[in-house]
């Protein structure tokens, strides 16, 4: 069964770069499937961050594209998150994702327990 | 910016069906998911492809969809289904992107 696992820091200082990994484990990333993140506000909806193939290629949402990095690490089966340029607005529960099959870029079945990251000084 | 139209809040009591809404002008249309989130948890995929059920999630809940309008129905809501429901999609740009809808928040009476 697979399961996911966010892990990084709890507090990001503003205008500094936000970075996040996404421990996989049951499952090979080089396998298949698209690997997306997550985030929500707190008290606020759900929004797509992006999901990323695991030969590299990302899918981006185009709102954080100028600002968002992601990556995969075949060698240690994770993937990463980078967003830089944080402001408060960035705070957020981050959940790492697996997608539902191997054609769908976005729609995920699997989501790990997320991870609280607030931006402040 | 392509947006998911969702009500923000149905109510209803134990038993009786609960029906949430989700409409877009995506043009085709795309799949839309639906995402249950109760309070403190990750969110939960509960129907997939505008109408089918992940293995493992009761069979009270099913999607159905009539032109732009997509829907997921709680036939005999139990306590238990108190949550958030949000639906999913991949906007108009055809560039794989994903929107949520704002959610709906489902009180079970």
């Amino acid at each position: 069964q697979v399961r996911l696992q966010e892990s990084g820091p709890g507090l990001v200082k503003p205008s500094e770069t936000l970075s996040l990994m996404c421990s996989v484990s049951g499952y090979s990333i080089s396998s298949g499937y698209y690997w997306g993140w997550i985030r929500q506000p707190p008290g606020k909806g759900l929004e797509w961050i992006g999901s990323v193939w695991h030969s590299g290629n990302s899918y981006l949402n185009p709102s954080l594209r100028s600002r968002v990095t992601i990556s995969v690490d075949k060698s240690k089966n994770h993937f990463s998150l980078n967003l830089n340029s944080t402001t408060a607005a960035d705070t957020a529960i981050y959940y790492c994702s697996r997608s539902y099959n191997w054609n769908d870029v976005g729609a995920f079945d699997v989501c790990g327990q997320g991870t609280m990251v607030t931006v402040s000084s | 910016s392509y947006e998911l139209m969702q009500p923000p809040s149905v109510s209803v009591y134990p038993g009786q069906t609960a029906r949430i809404t989700c409409s877009g002008d995506a043009s085709p249309k795309k799949f839309v998911y639906w995402y249950q989130q109760k309070s403190g948890q990750a969110p939960v995929l509960v129907i997939y492809e505008d109408t089918k059920r992940p293995s493992g999630i009761p069979e009270r809940f099913s999607g159905s969809s009539s032109g732009t309008v997509v829907t997921l129905t709680i036939s005999g809501a139990q306590v238990e289904d108190e949550a958030d429901y949000y639906c999913y999609s991949a906007d108009n740009s055809g560039n794989y992107s994903y929107v949520f809808g704002p959610g709906t928040k489902v009180t079970v009476l």
